[in-house]
């Protein structure tokens, strides 16, 4: 277990849905990073949020969008969804010299 | 926007043999973090290099950041089954700790 918790593991849904994925961070981490990896690629950086607000974006496309909450969980959510956007979608927290912690994942699919 | 390319993209060893990947940064980088990826799992954070020229050893992985601060490289000596999976490079170039991640490097070993 490596603190950063993601749900759910897996998520399967139709073209056009809309679906939400939630992260919380390790306990005292203040950063959400969002990535998404496609199958066999590697990691696309989509959106990272620091105590509450937006630090950086990405290649995060406008039917995406995301948040953080006071008690430092995320959440991001897809809509319109399309056969593309199958994928891992992964979450991390940052700690200094310890690089990025990450969950262990969402991996979508839709049908 | 700031690229980090890593190659090669597959590599297939005969258990025993060493193994090296390479990662080039279009931009210089404040510095740069190795990743490890095992098949179906998440990418998990192997070291950070922050200095011109550093070198890190762990055990059998030797890492390097180039003196220029725009490439880098890890090596494996005498490979084992163990070693499996994918190999990420990831470069930060500003504060936010954003990483931008190479496609990384698919390690195959064959006992």
């Amino acid at each position: 277990d490596s603190g950063v918790t993601q749900t759910p593991k897996h998520l399967i849904t139709a073209t056009g849905q809309r679906v939400t994925l939630r992260c919380s961070p390790r306990s005292g981490d203040l950063s959400v990073y969002w990535y998404q990896q496609s199958l066999d690629q590697g990691l696309q950086f989509l959106i990272q949020y620091y105590n509450g607000e937006e630090r950086a974006k990405g290649n995060i496309l406008e039917r995406f969008s995301a948040q953080q909450f006071p008690d430092l969980h995320s959440e991001l959510n897809l809509s319109s969804l399309e056969l593309g956007d199958s994928a891992l979608y992964f979450c991390a927290s940052y700690r200094g010299n310890y690089g990025y912690t990450f969950g262990s994942g969402t991996r979508l699919t839709v049908v | 926007g700031q690229q980090v390319m890593q190659i090669p993209q597959y590599q297939h060893v005969q258990e025993g043999e060493d193994f090296t990947t390479y990662c080039n940064s279009s931009t210089t980088l404040s510095n740069i973090q190795w990743y490890k990826q095992r098949p179906g799992g998440h990418p998990v954070f192997l070291i950070q290099l922050v200095k011109s020229g550093e070198v890190k050893k762990q055990k059998r992985l030797t890492f390097q950041f180039g003196e220029a601060k725009k490439n880098s490289s890890l090596h494996i000596t005498a490979t084992q089954t163990t070693d499996v999976g994918t190999y990420f490079c990831a470069g930060s170039g500003n504060a936010g700790n954003m990483l931008t991640f190479g496609g990384g490097t698919r390690l195959m070993v064959k006992p």
